[in-house]
């Protein structure tokens, strides 16, 4: 079964404010991953993590690798429209193979 | 990163019929996955494609309701047997180049409805 916990379930926030959510586990993961997915499309890789405590950005996005290995979180800055969907957290014990998802976290940005 | 079509990309079946999915890359990769995406629901693995011999099932899932084939480095099929409603879902397959140094990546989905 799911063991990552990601919260939010749902954000509604407005345009130009930061959005932020985590996931957490009682597991450890050696990879953590997080992806977007638009209606009607498959998931879509924003950021992976590959060392506990690094820390990466991909132009508005930053996501953190906990220390312990056990949880991240996913900052997202100045949101504009286009960052509606829903946001997936994803574990890999390995450093390669199955991934386990989190709830996801569903975004909505109002003008 | 791999580009990964699907086909089909939506169907609307009828139970107990059987529906094939296609999943094709446009290079080798070491590893290809398929997983199910309930509606409203998250995404859950249900095998990894290995080529050349059996797929290995999660809990849960079974080689006679979802038979797979991987019969190279690009291409796999999915078989959801004998449909019911419940199986109407996203099914999606992954790759992932092991020792690449990449991570996993996503084709768009194939929109299955079960009636």
């Amino acid at each position: 079964g799911q063991q990552l916990n990601q919260s939010p379930q749902s954000m509604f926030i407005q345009e130009g404010e930061d959005v932020s959510m985590n996931c957490t586990s009682s597991s450890i993961f050696n990879t953590w991953l997080w992806y977007k997915q638009d209606p009607g499309e498959g998931p879509v890789l924003l950021i992976a993590l590959y060392k506990a405590g690094e820390l990466t950005s991909n132009g508005r996005l930053t996501a953190q690798f906990g220390i312990t290995r056990k949880d991240s979180f996913l900052n997202i800055s100045a949101s504009i429209p286009s960052d509606v969907g829903i946001y997936f957290c994803a574990g890999q014990r390995g450093s390669w193979g199955k991934l386990q998802f989190g709830a996801g976290t569903q975004v909505v940005v109002t003008p | 990163s791999a580009v990964i079509s699907q086909k089909p990309s939506r169907d609307i079946c009828q139970r107990g019929t059987s529906l094939t999915i296609q999943c094709q890359v446009d290079s080798q990769v070491t590893m290809m996955f398929w997983y199910r995406q309930q509606p409203g629901q998250s995404l859950t693995l249900i095998a990894t494609a290995n080529q050349g011999s059996e797929a290995t099932y999660e809990s849960g899932f079974v080689i006679d309701k979802f038979p797979i084939s991987r019969p190279n480095l690009t291409f796999s099929t999915l078989t959801v047997s004998n449909m019911s409603p419940e199986d109407s879902s996203i099914y999606l397959c992954s790759v992932e180049d092991k020792g690449a140094g990449e991570t996993q990546y996503f084709g768009p989905g194939t929109r299955l409805l079960v009636l």
